[in-house]
């Protein structure tokens, strides 16, 4: 069964570190998610692409996080530079943008904690 | 904008019984999807069981059912039978229903069970 692949599957680094994050979503689906769940929260959108075009990225602090999918496909997002409160899981979704459902399908999600 | 509540933060029951969790959402919208996702130890969110908000009937997949009350605003999740792996963190999520849209979650509920 195909599944979204995300590694590393945990980070730890100190502040002020550049991080990043790697999402491989299933094959076909075009429209990609980043999510941030903070300890004892539910997620919330980071960013989301369609192929390789940004659709939402309201919620992305541009400051210091950035996100990419340059072939459509598998996306990376960076952080730089960590600050303590980014400390949290990191989830990526994909759907195969079909209606009527278009479900999404996470990730195991990557775990950052900055120290 | 779209919020979603869940006012029990943890619950527990005994093995064999069964539990209700509780939602509550607010929108503006009149076509949208509910959701609930189980979110396992150190494992991916899956999607345990989906409801059309122009449905009447509520859903329901195998031990798992729902009551969705439109007007109240109230989508709330029955587990039948509770089993050992039902453990697991419990997100309530609202997606608008047009396109390829963000879910938003609820701050979830933990949900043990005693043997």
């Amino acid at each position: 069964e195909a599944e979204v692949a995300q590694s590393p599957r945990y980070k730890i680094t100190e502040k002020s570190q550049a991080v990043a994050f790697w999402c491989d979503p299933i094959s076909g689906h075009a429209t990609l998610y980043w999510y941030r769940q903070i300890l004892g929260q539910g997620p919330e959108l980071l960013v989301q692409f369609q192929d390789e075009s940004v659709v939402d990225d309201s919620q992305l602090p541009k400051d210091r996080f950035s996100a990419e999918r340059l072939k459509g496909v598998d996306s990376t997002l960076k952080i730089q530079p960590a600050e303590l409160g980014d400390s949290a899981m990191y989830l990526c979704a994909s759907t195969e943008g079909r209606e009527p459902y278009n479900e999404q399908f996470f990730g195991p999600g990557t775990r950052l904690t900055v120290l | 904008a779209q919020t979603v509540t869940q006012s029990q933060p943890e619950m527990s029951v005994q093995e064999a019984e069964t539990v209700t969790l509780s939602c509550t959402y607010d929108t503006s919208e009149s076509d949208y999807y509910l959701f609930w996702y189980k979110q396992p130890p150190s494992r991916q969110m899956i999607l345990v069981i989906r409801q059309e908000a122009y449905k009447q009937q509520n859903a329901t997949e195998n031990r798992f059912s729902v009551n969705f009350q439109k007007a109240a605003k109230s989508f709330s999740l029955k587990i039948s039978d509770s089993q050992l792996g039902d453990a697991a963190m419990y997100f309530c999520a609202y997606r608008r229903r047009q396109g390829a849209q963000k879910l938003v979650f609820g701050q979830g509920t933990r949900l043990t069970i005693n043997p």
